[in-house]
């Protein structure tokens, strides 16, 4: 089982919010992660988002919207990235991203369309 | 403006090394990291290791130990990944990025462009 677990696929309208998991495999305790998210446009590098660790510690990039905001779901063990007020522009690949005893870790990553 | 400059595309068979430049610009080059992160042809990110530019320390990933080194020059702000004993599927977008500290935890704010390395016969 893969240490970062993230949907292959999601779909939503544009103006509507989307909410994108990350889940951590059973055994990894969430509340000892920071979750890192980036987001990848085709042909170009990722970007970094933001990451969340707590309401009060986490981090937003620079120039990110605040209409990415991040959280955690301790009941479904995962991390939480949600776009409200969606955008075609947002219509990319996302990955959430751990550092795990000393390396990092990327999630398989959600194809978000906006459609 | 703050920017990684990588080197040009690359092909080479089978066995062979590969060696991958990232030219930083615009920022204090010994006061960060430096990750490399490679994506195969349709697959996701895979991160490969990173550098300190302040005293070279190195942490590599355990997949790619004993095949990979980065390595940095301070003189001209660059740094450098080679991997050796190409296979096939080492074909991949190479990517270096800044590593940037947030409470004690690193995450990649600038990226280069990537590096196309393929391997085949």
């Amino acid at each position: 089982q893969p240490v970062l677990t993230q949907p292959t696929s999601l779909s939503a309208s544009p103006g509507a919010s989307a909410r994108l998991t990350c889940t951590l495999r059973s055994g990894i305790n969430l509340g000892s992660y920071r979750i890192f998210w980036y987001q990848q446009k085709p042909e170009s590098p990722p970007r970094y988002l933001l990451s969340y660790y707590s309401d009060s510690s986490k981090h937003q990039g620079s120039g990110v919207p605040s209409r990415f905001s991040g959280s955690k779901d301790a009941s479904s063990n995962a991390g939480i990235l949600v776009i409200s007020g969606l955008q075609s522009e947002d219509e990319a690949d996302y990955y959430c991203m751990i550092w795990h005893s000393s390396a990092v870790v990327f999630g398989g990553g959600t194809k978000l369309t906006v459609l | 403006q703050v920017q990684l400059v990588q080197s040009g595309a690359e092909v080479k068979k089978p066995g062979a090394s590969v060696k991958v430049s990232c030219k930083a610009s615009g920022y204090t080059f010994t006061s960060y990291g430096i990750s490399w992160v490679r994506q195969a042809p349709g697959q996701g990110l895979e991160w490969m290791g990173w550098i300190s530019a302040y005293n070279g320390n190195t942490n590599y990933a355990q997949k790619l130990q004993g095949r990979v080194t980065m390595t940095t020059d301070t003189s001209t702000s660059t740094a450098y990944m080679e991997l050796r004993s190409l296979r096939s599927d080492d074909t991949a977008v190479y990517y270096c990025a800044r590593l940037t500290m947030v409470q004690g935890e690193g995450y990649m704010d600038v990226w280069g462009k990537g590096t196309t390395v393929t391997v085949s016969s």
